[in-house]
């Protein structure tokens, strides 16, 4: 079955310091999205990556989809402590399909 | 618009005894999600339907776990009897059907608040 490996596990951060995790697949992917979930909350999505080698800008958030579609990462620049909270990634192996496996997450404290 | 609605929001009972959680998707969104959520993990996909047919119940521990979506709309999600082991969140989600290779060629789905479910 699909296999998804997200890094790191857990980042401390100092406020202001640039925050990056990584989403790798054992398979090639359709698509990949990405969903923040803060503390006591519920995944929220941010963005979906479709295309081969695709970068896409929220603000300060940076996400990219690797040319052989089978890993992502999301970076932050200068983090806030607004962003606090486990992001992430949920893999598409199949167009057309809305099904996501998604990964272990990855939490991110940031010290103000 | 309105999001996706659960209850109950918590429930604590003891393994062996019964539970059921509801869901109402947002309005029109013809695809719902069951996930299960352990503490310092991913979510895990339980079933998928769309409209009221299921797509998906491959991850469902069908000796039970049942879940059913009568009329398209809301979702129950039933667990019996419980084991300490299905301590967790319990997530809905909703999504719709996406216009491919148009302008919203995604199918972002809407979690709810979830579920907070304990075993003793």
């Amino acid at each position: 079955g699909q296999q998804v490996m997200q890094i790191p596990q857990y980042q401390h951060v100092q406020e202001g310091e640039d925050f990056t995790t990584y989403c790798n697949s054992s398979t090639t992917l359709s698509n990949i999205q990405w969903y923040k979930q803060r503390p006591g909350g519920h995944p929220v999505f941010l963005i979906q990556l479709v295309k081969s080698g695709e970068v896409k800008k929220q603000k300060r958030l940076t996400f990219q989809f690797g040319e052989a579609k089978k890993n992502s990462s999301l970076h932050i620049t200068a983090t806030q402590t607004t962003d606090v909270g486990t992001y992430f990634c949920g893999l598409s192996p199949r167009a057309g399909s809305y099904q996501l496996t998604f990964g272990k997450g990855t939490k991110l404290s940031v010290i103000p | 618009e309105a999001g996706v609605a659960q209850s109950p929001r918590y429930k604590i009972i003891e393994k062996r005894q019964s539970v059921a959680f509801w869901c109402n998707p947002i309005s029109g969104h013809a695809t719902l999600y069951w996930y299960q959520q352990i503490l310092g993990q991913g979510p895990k996909l339980l079933i998928q339907f769309q409209n009221n047919g299921v797509v998906d119940d491959s991850q469902l521990p069908k000796d039970r776990f049942s879940a059913e979506r009568l009329k398209g709309v809301d979702s129950t999600l039933k667990i019996q009897p419980a084991k300490l082991e299905d301590s967790a969140v319990y997530l809905c989600a909703s999504s719709s059907t996406p216009d491919w290779g148009g302008p919203k060629s995604s199918y972002e789905q809407y979690f709810g608040p979830g579920t907070r479910l304990t075993v003793t």
